[in-house]
């Protein structure tokens, strides 16, 4: 999985509670990407970051916070989860070629259920 | 909002067969990717065809865009059971120095062997 990581792999939460979810990353690459995939809807982007310090929203960032403090880690935070953010969130990473961020790599997902 | 939409939702084939996916859009892009997603896993880039472009290949892989009908394919030819898996189209946008990708829901293939 192009030397990413996602932690922890599994959760279980109970409804109102504060959930981080880590990815991890050892290629250096400027661009990560959290996105949540449920049935019916594919994959939708939540929030990204260009840089160190450097976030913005997605598609789906309401009830979802972020921070990247360092090059290879880039943190979701759901402030209190609630029973409609139970899925499957993904990491994805991406570099620049030609000053263009195009493939993405992606992490092995994390599953969250929120009772 | 979701860019591609993939056809058919799900096919299933023989091995040996060939597979046709197909993905329509609806706005501009810059380029359109094919991701494979095996069950449990997180998705894999297959190929890259940018809006210049008309065909590339990749080992079994063709896939083909036509901008002016907003519409790409992805063929698999001589299709193996480990081909299973799921299949996302996604457009990509350039917006300003970043870009972003766009999935489409995703197309379930399944090999029979």
């Amino acid at each position: 999985d192009a030397g990413i990581t996602q932690s922890p792999r599994h959760k279980v939460t109970e409804t109102g509670t504060p959930v981080t979810l880590r990815c991890h990353q050892t290629e250096n690459h400027r661009y990560m990407y959290w996105y949540r995939q449920d049935p019916g809807h594919g994959l939708r982007l939540i929030h990204y970051s260009y840089g160190v310090k450097d976030t913005d929203k997605g598609e789906v960032s309401d009830g979802y916070s972020v921070s990247r403090s360092k090059t290879e880690d880039f943190l979701l935070t759901l402030e209190s989860a609630t029973s409609s953010q139970t899925s499957v969130y993904f990491c994805a990473i991406s570099d620049s070629s030609g000053g263009k961020q195009e493939t993405q790599y992606f992490g092995p997902g994390t599953r969250l259920l929120v009772l | 909002s979701q860019q591609g939409e993939e056809d058919p939702q799900a096919l299933s084939i023989q091995e040996g067969e060939n597979a046709t996916m197909n993905c329509s859009y609806k706005t501009s892009i810059n380029n359109l990717q094919w991701y494979r997603q095996n069950s449990g896993r997180g998705l894999v880039h297959l190929i890259l065809i940018r809006s210049n472009e008309r065909e590339k290949h990749s080992g079994r892989l063709r896939v083909t865009l036509d901008t002016s009908k907003k519409s790409s394919s992805l063929l698999i030819t001589a299709s193996r059971a480990a081909d299973t898996a799921s299949y996302f189209c996604a457009t990509g946008l350039y917006t300003g120095a970043n870009s972003k990708l766009t999935f489409g829901k995703g197309i379930t293939l399944s090999v029979r062997p």
